[in-house]
């Protein structure tokens, strides 16, 4: 069973309009949750960490952690062609450990 | 300005050759890791090592070493033993409770 797992799209969403993309965890002890963007050839950059059950909201993204569900997701609101990227979830584990999952393409259609 | 330095960005092994990889960090972070990301993969975890003089092998270690000698420096090595080194390298660090961030990569390829 993998650690992480993400819906791995590609997902397609129109510029302006809202994309979802979700993540489940199977360590119920995992604390810390993570959401990175990568472009094509370059590396993972951070953009949402989540710790809390709930929504945690920054600019045009939101995080939501429900824990009992074990889910993340992350939402892009208003999207831009800017945000046409793989998104990858990551998980701290026990140990100080990352599992990531294989990610999610999403691609922003002007 | 704080972060994580890899090098070289581009490497080019030979049949039969060690490389190593460099990775540097002035983020005083103690957790530093190795990830190997092949097109269209996620991440997987080569070495990762906690403390200085200290390291774990990841799910992938085979054919590659590391040393921790210093706590900013974490240089994988990869050995002629990994027959299928073709892949983008990636360095990151943590500190306590703190998300892990990465480094610009190495793109490793076969002569």
């Amino acid at each position: 069973q993998k650690e992480v797992e993400q819906n791995s799209g590609p997902l397609s969403v129109p510029e302006g309009a809202i994309a979802s993309l979700n993540c489940t965890y199977s360590d119920r002890g995992s604390q810390s949750f993570f959401w990175y963007r990568q472009y094509s050839g370059k590396s993972p950059e951070l953009i949402m960490f989540i710790y809390s059950n709930g929504d945690k909201e920054d600019g045009r993204f939101t995080a939501q952690l429900n824990k009992a569900s074990q889910y993340v997701s992350l939402l892009i609101r208003d999207s831009q062609p800017s945000d046409s990227a793989t998104y990858l979830c990551a998980v701290r584990a026990t140990g100080n450990q990352f599992y990531f999952g294989t990610g999610t393409s999403l691609t922003v259609i002007p | 300005d704080g972060g994580i330095t890899q090098s070289p960005k581009y490497l080019f092994r030979k049949e039969g050759q060690n490389v190593t990889l460099s990775c540097e960090q002035n983020l005083n972070h103690d957790a530093m890791y190795w990830y190997r990301q092949d097109p269209g993969q996620g991440l997987r975890l080569i070495y990762y090592s906690q403390i200085v003089n200290d390291f774990q092998k990841g799910d992938i270690a085979e054919g590659y070493s590391v040393s921790r000698e210093k706590k900013e420096s974490f240089p994988l090595t990869v050995t002629s033993a990994q027959k299928n080194p073709t892949a983008f390298y990636l360095c990151a660090s943590t500190g306590w409770n703190q998300p892990q961030h990465f480094g610009d990569g190495t793109r490793l390829s076969i002569l």
